[in-house]
């Protein structure tokens, strides 16, 4: 069965702190990992990664895959308030098509 | 990047009584849907997978017959919870695929449903 694990479950910053959020999953078939953020409503589109070792960036934020061990990490800079949010790792379901299968996400609070 | 839109955003209804939520993709078209539901503190848990012009399937452990799904149109699909109960409040979230692959996915801002 597919799985997705993310740590840490929560975590408290202060303004100006980095972090690094973990995702590490097992999937029969990989195909791509995706990160989202969600604040009080839906997930919005973070990073879409496929290849290994490639660091896709946005601003503050950043996400790796490390194909090999299973993992990747998604950094955030400069930490602001409005970074508070649950971040949350998706892998497409083996054999489902679109299908999404979600971690549990890690709940991030900045504060000032 | 899509837009994905979702109808009421909140309902509070009594317990027993039918809520329909709709979902819609605004500047594409989508063939299949996704509805989730999210508890509180927890992730999001994939409910079914709505198909446009042939049946929902169903994840396990998710009612059928109490989550009615109905992929209208190429644009609209609609998840009815029936006879709810207090234990169906919940949030309720609709996702369409990209098309061309790559399994990135629009969400819908969801509906929060309380059933009192």
């Amino acid at each position: 069965e597919d799985k997705v694990v993310q740590s840490p479950l929560s975590l408290v910053v202060h303004e100006g702190d980095t972090v690094t959020l973990n995702c590490s999953y097992e999937v029969t078939n990989f195909r791509s990992l995706l990160w989202y953020k969600q604040e009080k409503k839906a997930p919005t589109f973070l990073f879409m990664l496929t290849s290994s070792g490639i660091e896709k960036k946005s601003g503050r934020l950043s996400s790796i895959l490390d194909k090999k061990e299973l993992f990747s990490i998604l950094n955030i800079t400069a930490t602001q308030t409005g970074d508070s949010a649950v971040y949350l790792c998706a892998v497409p379901i083996t054999g489902g098509g679109n299908k999404l299968t979600f971690g549990t996400g890690t709940q991030l609070k900045v504060e000032l | 990047g899509a837009v994905v839109s979702q109808h009421p955003s909140r309902v509070i209804c009594k317990s027993g009584t039918s809520v329909k939520i709709e979902c819609r993709s605004l500047d594409f078209q989508a063939t299949t849907m996704f509805w989730y539901r999210q508890f509180p503190k927890q992730s999001l848990m994939l409910m079914a997978t709505s198909n446009e012009g042939s049946k929902a399937t169903y994840e396990q452990g998710v009612e059928k017959d109490k989550f009615l799904i109905n992929h209208a149109s190429l644009t609209l699909s609609t998840l009815t919870v029936t006879s709810a109960h207090p234990e169906d409040s919940s949030f309720y979230i609709c996702s369409a695929p990209q098309t061309g692959g790559y399994n990135e996915q629009f969400f819908g801002p969801g509906t929060r449903l309380t059933v009192l």
